[in-house]
């Protein structure tokens, strides 16, 4: 298995722009999310999916768009690139049973830098 | 997800065992123990989980106390690729779709 891919590894946008980072998953799962990571601190939830077709917002959507038409891929899609997106992007992807709880697997990310 | 506390940093000569406490008092009874790292620029890895029982794995073991209030992380032989954050996580099997609390965390530093 490879596990939670990520493309691209890093990309540089000029304000306004707009890209699509590519998240894969080869396990199966049903649940899948989008982090961010800004220097020295924590990760924020930007979005999240429960299954193919189903998607929710996180602690932090704005500016970002995601879909889920299929279980292994879930892209996020950046409208209007802004100096506030630079961060880094991490995938995750789980599955979720209650006899063995919820491990979330991430990928390597993706370094996005607007200017 | 209940409170955890770790010591904010750790030393550890390569190739002893590294042991890293992690406290969660308030755990309920449904809420497992997680452990992940996260190894400069890279993204979290999950190490190893547990409920009750102590677990072993290829990477680690996790050893959780009879109340389960408290529990550690043992790396048996660290090497230099170990030096990391490490979180101990509570969370349950009921919070899938919501976000991994990563808190402060323990940098663990291994010198040779």
């Amino acid at each position: 298995n490879a596990g939670v891919t990520q493309t691209p590894k890093f990309r540089i946008l000029k304000i306004g722009q707009s890209m699509t980072l590519q998240c894969a998953q080869d396990m199966n799962h049903n649940y899948m999310y989008w982090y961010r990571q800004d220097p020295g601190m924590g990760l924020k939830l930007i979005y999240y999916s429960v299954g193919a077709g189903i998607t929710d917002k996180g602690e932090v959507p704005n500016g970002y768009n995601v879909s889920r038409s299929t279980t292994e891929d879930f892209p996020l899609r950046l409208e209007l690139a802004a100096p506030s997106q630079t961060s880094v992007y991490f995938c995750a992807s789980s599955y979720s049973r209650t006899s063995v709880g919820e491990t979330q697997y991430f990928g390597p990310g993706t370094r996005l830098l607007v200017l | 997800d209940a409170k955890t506390t770790q010591p904010t940093s750790m030393d550890c000569a390569e190739g002893r065992a590294a042991n890293l406490p992690c406290n969660h008092s308030t755990i309920s009874g449904n809420e497992y123990v997680y452990w992940y790292r996260q190894i400069h620029s890279q993204g979290p890895q999950y190490i190893i989980h547990g409920l009750k029982n102590n677990e072993t794995n290829e990477m680690a073991s996790l050893i959780i106390t009879e109340d389960r209030k408290s529990s550690t992380l043992i790396l048996p032989h660290a090497t230099l690729r170990d030096t990391a954050v490490y979180y101990c996580i509570v969370r349950g099997s009921n919070q899938a779709g919501t976000a991994l609390i990563f808190g402060k965390g323990t940098t663990l530093s291994v010198s040779s």
